[in-house]
């Protein structure tokens, strides 16, 4: 079965550090796969999406960018956080016209 | 662009009594509509999902309706119980990679 994980759960990081989350999918080959961020009380927020090794779809214009290094391994970084990345951030995977399988989210505090 | 609206953002409903969440989408290319509920901290899990060649579907407690001529569909969820209490996101999905959500509705359910 197909399993999607996230990590770290939750962190905590300055204003203008750099920030690194990782999403790595099993089960599944050549994966469509999402960043969502939802702020508190919100709803989600489509940031990124990916359709193969390499290729990056940016919904949202914003001091984040995302990578995928390989079939199953999705990465959201930024190079300075801004107080306004606190979030939730969830990955996702999905295949074609179908439901959307959540990871377990990262809750990002950017103090 | 292509988008969902979820109506209402919160429902507060007596135990025991129906709940009923609509949403409306744009793209008349979508033809899958998953239903997310989300609880605190965690990811959303799909509780329901109805494809576009189908009017209604029922499991258990919960029903989803569809009018595809209006773009409208329904959650329905009937004798509700204090774990239904949580946030749960309406969506539609075309042939392509991204999948649209509403914005969310905060259901309550009061003892």
């Amino acid at each position: 079965s197909q399993t999607i994980h996230q990590w770290p759960a939750t962190l905590v990081q300055p204003v203008g550090s750099p920030l690194s989350l990782e999403c790595t999918v099993e089960g599944t080959s050549n994966p469509n796969l999402y960043w969502y961020r939802q702020a508190a009380g919100r709803g989600l927020q489509l940031l990124f999406y990916s359709v193969g090794i390499g290729q990056i779809s940016s919904e949202v214009p914003q001091n984040l960018s995302a990578s995928r290094p390989q079939d199953r391994q999705f990465i959201l970084s930024s190079k300075k956080l801004l107080l306004s990345d606190s979030g939730f951030y969830l990955c996702a995977w999905r295949p074609p016209g179908s439901r959307e399988y959540f990871g377990p989210g990262t809750r990002l505090t950017v103090t | 662009g292509e988008n969902v609206e979820q109506h209402p953002s919160t429902l507060s409903v007596q135990e025991g009594d129906s709940a009923v969440i609509k949403c409306t989408y744009s793209d008349s290319a979508s033809n899958y509509f998953p239903w997310y509920k989300q609880e605190l901290g965690k990811g959303p899990q799909l509780i329901i999902d109805i494809r576009s060649n189908v009017g209604e579907k029922k499991d258990q407690r919960i029903a989803v309706t569809l009018n595809k001529t209006a773009k409208h569909f329904s959650l329905h969820i009937t004798e509700t119980q204090p774990e239904d209490s949580a946030v749960y996101f309406c969506a539609a999905v075309s042939s392509a990679s991204k999948i649209i959500f509403g914005s969310g509705t905060r259901l309550s359910i009061r003892p």
